[in-house]
């Protein structure tokens, strides 16, 4: 596609509810990330793929966050028994370098998925 | 510990004057250096990035950043704002070993008045 596509744009969720947000990167891209940006602040690193393989999930913020890229294309980040505090605008990125940005590639961003729990 | 600060949430300027944005990293050593632009309801877009080479870049929209190693900084600027400037910018790092881990800054919220 013309660029990082995700959805839903919004999603509101019972406390103790599940939910799936989905990222369809840019065709080809290898490289694919998870960010979560609270209200007034910067993105914060979830995780990473480089194809299919999740190469640091570091930034997951407990058990509860699961991220997914099963065919090295469409990835999913799911989080389980959702809480007050996982509301935020998800965003996902995506990059043609499977390696360290070099000096002619860049980090491509969707327009995010804002998840609110109640 | 690696960390981006923008010391300023807010600016207000008004149209027409220059502008420039702060931004300090601290990390073990020099990482690769962007700064992005968010406006409401929208994703993040790159307006320029450094890697290596000439310490002045210049990026998209008419903005220009400078590296100075010795202060640890990468500040934005720009010499004449417009009202469609107003967004929110953020500094970012990533490092040059060890990971795709991108942190960014808490962001600084421009406001341009006529």
């Amino acid at each position: 596609g013309a660029g990082v596509s995700q959805s839903p744009r919004y999603k509101v969720a019972k406390r103790g509810q599940d939910v799936a947000l989905r990222c369809d990167p840019i065709s080809g891209h290898v490289s694919l990330f998870w960010y979560q940006q609270a209200l007034g602040q910067g993105p914060e690193f979830l995780t990473y793929f480089q194809n299919e393989a999740q190469l640091d999930k570091s930034g997951l913020p407990s058990d509860r966050f699961f991220a997914e890229r099963p065919e090295g294309s469409v990835s999913t980040l799911k989080i389980q028994r959702t809480q007050q505090e996982d509301s935020a605008v998800y965003l996902c990125a995506s990059s043609a370098s499977g390696t360290l940005p070099t000096g002619d590639t860049e980090a491509f961003f969707g327009q995010g998925t804002r998840l609110t729990v109640v | 510990a690696q960390s981006v600060t923008q010391p300023d949430i807010h600016i207000t300027v008004s149209e027409g004057a220059s502008l420039e944005l702060r931004c300090n990293y601290s990390y073990g050593a020099t990482p690769y250096l962007f700064w992005y632009v968010q406006s409401p309801g929208q994703g993040l877009q790159l307006l320029l990035k450094y890697f290596s080479g000439d310490t002045l870049v210049q990026g998209i929209k008419g903005f220009e950043a400078e590296f100075k190693r010795s202060q640890s900084s990468f500040n934005l600027r720009k010499p004449s704002v417009h009202w469609s400037d107003a967004a929110e910018y953020f500094c970012a790092v990533v490092g040059r070993t060890g990971g795709f881990k991108t942190i960014f800054g808490a962001g600084t919220r421009l406001f341009v008045k006529a």
